[in-house]
């Protein structure tokens, strides 16, 4: 499997402009999770799906951002307008259930984002 | 919510010295429990991970963690490090309550380890 691919590794933009963020989990997971990273605040948790439903998104900083899932495969984060505040390191992770016996969430390699 | 504490932000040793870092929970009920590590420019790998049974915990590259329930701890350990040890490290937990499939984060230790 070639593991949760996010796309683009890199994104710097200038403050005012959309920015979409993209995931494939890996296939099978039924959870699919972003998460933003920065020196300030650390890793935290923006928003996460469940069979493509959104479960909880009170991470998400505010109404700039959005996140969809329309399928099993494939998953959005936006910033519109983007700010430079908002420039960071943001991952998407994927799961299957967790049992009581065995949970690990894979991570992508990351976007780097910037905005100038 | 749960809330994770990882005690040192920035550890710095030598190689052959050995390493703990600190990782305390909140959360009183049954929880999963995990440590990854982010290499420099790298995404998160999971080091290891304690669901029940024996407490301590062996991971990859020589790593183990110790699950100490009355102290809401797990921490991490290396009898020596070596210079490729050099990453961020993140403590999370994982309830088995109503935020069933979420992990709670640590807020990261740094490890720098020299030659």
């Amino acid at each position: 499997d070639a593991g949760v691919i996010q796309s683009p590794r890199h994104e710097v933009t200038e403050m005012g402009q959309e920015v979409t963020l993209r995931c494939k989990p890996i296939s099978g997971h039924d959870y699919l999770f972003w998460y933003r990273q920065t020196m300030m605040r650390g890793l935290e948790l923006l928003i996460y799906f469940n069979n493509n439903v959104p479960i909880d998104d009170s991470g998400m900083p505010e109404d700039r951002f959005s996140a969809k899932m329309p399928n099993a495969s494939f998953s959005t984060l936006k910033i519109q307008p983007s700010e430079p505040r908002d420039s960071a390191v943001y991952f998407c992770a994927s799961s299957t259930r967790p049992s009581q016996s065995s949970y690990e969430q894979y991570f992508g390699p990351g976007t780097r984002l910037t905005v100038t | 919510a749960q809330s994770v504490s990882q005690h040192n932000h920035h550890v710095i040793l030598s190689e052959a010295a050995s390493l703990e870092l600190g990782c305390n929970y909140s959360y009183g009920g049954t929880v999963n429990l995990f440590w990854y590590v982010q290499y420099p420019g790298q995404h998160l790998q999971l080091l290891l991970k304690y669901f029940s049974g024996d407490p301590l915990v062996k991971g990859i590259k020589g790593f183990e963690a110790e699950f100490i329930k009355s102290k809401f701890s797990f921490n991490l350990r290396k009898p020596s490090v070596q210079w490729s040890d050099t990453a961020e490290y993140f403590c999370a937990v994982a309830d088995r309550g109503s935020t069933l499939g979420r992990l709670y984060f640590g807020r990261g230790t740094q490890l720098t380890v020299w030659p």
